[in-house]
């Protein structure tokens, strides 16, 4: 089956550690994004990645790194700098098709700071 | 600054009740209007992408429908399982960056 899978479902971090979400999918997908879920807000991009070597910042990178060393896989760290890190985190992929991309997501991450 | 506002934020329906969902939207170069569902503790589904004011898409009780300025999200006589956040998304201008609405939060009662 083609999808994408996001491991772990729940992540508990205590204050001061760094912790990794995994993200990957088999689509063939070029794009890979990372957005964060908080009650009440609307999804907010966190890194987004065209090709593999490549990303760029979103709207809410800091406290956050990203790698894209295989196109299937885009892993996220939320770091010790992240001031609010509980929140449940999303992954999607996309590939152009026409004049634009249709983003398809993840199950998702829920990380919540102990 | 692309702007996407949702509402209600909040639809109860009795089952078999019709209504519509709404998404306004400002944006330059509309490239991609997108409207997902989104279960408790899941990940969004994708459901339609309109292209172009005038367009329309249906799959079972949804149809959608978008203008110039606003989609719409129709449900023609619901049942409890459409309950659930409906999303709404604009993806404009040259850059890969979609922009998210807050979601309508859909209960169906039986």
């Amino acid at each position: 089956d083609g999808g994408i899978t996001q491991s772990p479902k729940y992540l508990f971090r205590k204050e001061g550690q760094n912790v990794t979400l995994s993200c990957e999918q088999n689509l063939n997908h070029d794009a890979m994004y990372w957005y964060r879920q908080d009650p009440g807000q609307g999804l907010r991009l966190i890194y987004y990645s065209q090709i593999v070597n490549d990303f760029q910042k979103g709207d809410i990178a800091e406290g956050y790194s990203v790698s894209r060393e295989k196109k299937e896989s885009f892993p996220l760290t939320v770091t010790s700098a992240q001031k609010n890190p509980t929140a449940f985190y999303l992954c999607a992929s996309s590939t152009p098709t026409g004049l634009t991309d249709t983003q398809y997501f993840g199950p998702g991450t829920r990380l919540t700071v102990l | 600054e692309d702007q996407v506002t949702q509402s209600p934020e909040a639809l109860r329906l009795q089952e078999g009740e019709s209504s519509s969902l709404n998404c306004s939207y400002t944006v330059s170069g509309l490239r991609g209007l997108f409207w997902y569902r989104q279960d408790p503790g899941k990940g969004p589904e994708f459901l339609f992408t309109l292209y172009s004011a005038g367009e329309e898409k249906e799959k079972e009780r949804l149809k959608a429908t978008l203008t110039k300025k606003e989609s719409f999200l129709h449900i023609t006589a619901p049942k409890p399982e459409d309950s659930a956040t409906y999303l709404c998304a604009v993806l404009a201008g040259g850059y890969q960056k979609v922009t998210f609405g807050t979601g309508t939060k859909l209960q169906v009662i039986p």
